[in-house]
């Protein structure tokens, strides 16, 4: 059974300073990995999404790499700000066309201007 | 982007009753649909997969006779927390996938519904 495990559970930085999420599985029989924001009470909202075959994405500030075989993912934000306050959430997904996500519990990230 | 939306956002209801959950794609057809449940400081459960016209495929562990799943078109599948209890108060999103082919689709998270059982 897939464990995912993010690492820390909470994390507080000043503004400004960059920053690594880690995210890490235990199958690394996945079909793609993705990186998601949930803010308080809120849905989530998809950040970056890897391929199995991929080593990385980029979207502005964020960029996430992936190493299959180890089972590791770290997602990095640079020049953080405080609007980036909000719960990161790893998720990786089984199988070609299974669509099920197995996620991990979440780092809460806090912002301070 | 696509949005997906759910009613209510919020429930409070007395143990033993039934609460109906919907979640709707809004701007595309979604043939599949899937309900995750969050618990305080827990990771999202997927509880079962929502298959329009057919059966809801559950997870192991949960009780498809207490969550009543209806993927009766395209854009709404509805959760129904029957008799439900204590326990049941959790964080309950819903998925869509939008697109055509396993390279396009694209899975779409509703806000979420909060359901508080007293």
């Amino acid at each position: 059974k897939q464990e995912v495990t993010q690492i820390p559970a909470a994390l507080s930085v000043p503004e400004g300073e960059n920053l690594v999420l880690n995210c890490s599985f235990t199958d690394s029989a996945i079909y793609n990995l993705q990186w998601f924001r949930q803010d308080p009470g809120k849905g989530l909202t998809s950040l970056l999404l890897i391929q199995s075959s991929q080593r990385e994405q980029t979207s502005g500030r964020l960029n996430a790499s992936l190493d299959k075989s180890s089972g590791r993912s770290t997602l990095y934000i640079a020049a953080s700000q405080p609007g980036d306050s909000a719960t990161y959430l790893c998720a990786v997904e089984a199988g070609a066309g299974s669509y099920q996500l197995t996620f991990g519990k979440g780092t809460k990230l806090s912002v301070i201007p | 982007g696509a949005v997906v939306s759910q009613h209510p956002s919020w429930v409070i209801c007395k143990s033993g009753t039934s609460v109906k959950i919907e979640c709707r794609s809004l701007d595309f057809q979604a043939t599949t649909m899937f309900w995750y449940r969050q618990f305080p400081k827990q990771s999202l459960m997927l509880m079962a997969t929502s298959n329009e016209g057919s059966k809801a495929t559950y997870e192991q562990g949960v009780e498809k006779d207490k969550f009543l799943i209806n993927h009766a078109s395209l854009t709404l599948s509805t959760l129904t927390v029957t008799s439900a209890h204590p326990e049941d108060s959790s964080f309950y999103i819903c998925s869509a996938l939008q697109g055509a082919g396993r390279a396009t689709e694209t899975q779409y998270f509703g806000p979420g519904t909060r359901l508080l059982v007293l």
